[in-house]
């Protein structure tokens, strides 16, 4: 059992260049997220999902694109990198909030940094 | 979903409890108090939660205060290993968003 799989996990960007970072799970959780985490801070939502074809915005949206086509898959993308998009991604998933057991479980995280 | 608030930092000898409390004065009748933790750069990690009954498990026990403002996570044998962010978050039965604030940066001493 994999869990939450994040790929790639480092990647160097140059600006203005696009990228797509690709969240998999494989416990068949209804909610995926993605985070931001930047030095020293806490982890920001970005995007979220509730399901199969259903995206929607968290706190820092902005520079970002999301894609939910498939239940395992969550896709984060950036269509013009920018310095200020250098962090660490995190994906998460969880069962929805009417389920038992309703952790939300995280991948090991995506260094991207943007020169 | 309510806001918490925790102390940026605490201490902790090894082999000593460590309780690390949560306010959440806001919190309303279906929100749910969960507990995360994030060892160096990994990714978070779910530890407990709870409505209004004290939950315990293998990791940690929470103890939630009865007007339900407050809540304190306790980890009663700290080790090394458990030097980490740990997060308070406060989510209702419906909510889908899962939002993070600052946490408390626990270090575990010898």
């Amino acid at each position: 059992n994999a869990g939450v799989t994040q790929t790639p996990k480092f990647r160097v960007l140059k600006t203005g260049q696009s990228m797509t970072l690709l969240c998999a799970q494989d416990m068949n959780h209804e909610y995926m997220y993605w985070y931001r985490q930047d030095p020293g801070m806490g982890l920001r939502l970005i995007h979220y999902s509730v399901g199969e074809g259903t995206t929607a915005k968290g706190e820092v949206p902005d520079g970002y694109n999301v894609s939910r086509l498939k239940k395992q898959n969550f896709l984060l993308g950036l269509e013009s990198a920018a310095p200020s998009q250098t962090s660490v991604y995190f994906c998460a998933s969880s069962y929805s909030q009417g389920a038992v057991n309703t952790e939300a479980f995280f991948g090991q995280g995506t260094r991207l940094t943007v020169v | 979903d309510a806001k918490t608030t925790q102390p940026p930092s605490m201490d902790c000898a090894e082999g000593r409890a460590a309780n690390l409390p949560c306010n959440h004065s806001t919190i309303s009748g279906n929100e749910y108090v969960y507990w995360y933790r994030q060892i160096h750069s990994q990714g978070p990690q779910y530890i407990i939660h709870g409505l209004k009954n004290n939950e315990t498990n293998e990791m940690a026990s929470l103890i939630i205060t009865e007007d339900r403002k407050s809540s304190t996570l306790i980890l009663p044998h700290a080790t090394l290993r458990d030097t980490a962010v740990y997060y308070c978050i406060v989510r209702s039965g419906t909510a889908s968003k899962l939002t993070f604030g600052t946490g408390t940066r626990l270090q575990v001493t010898l």
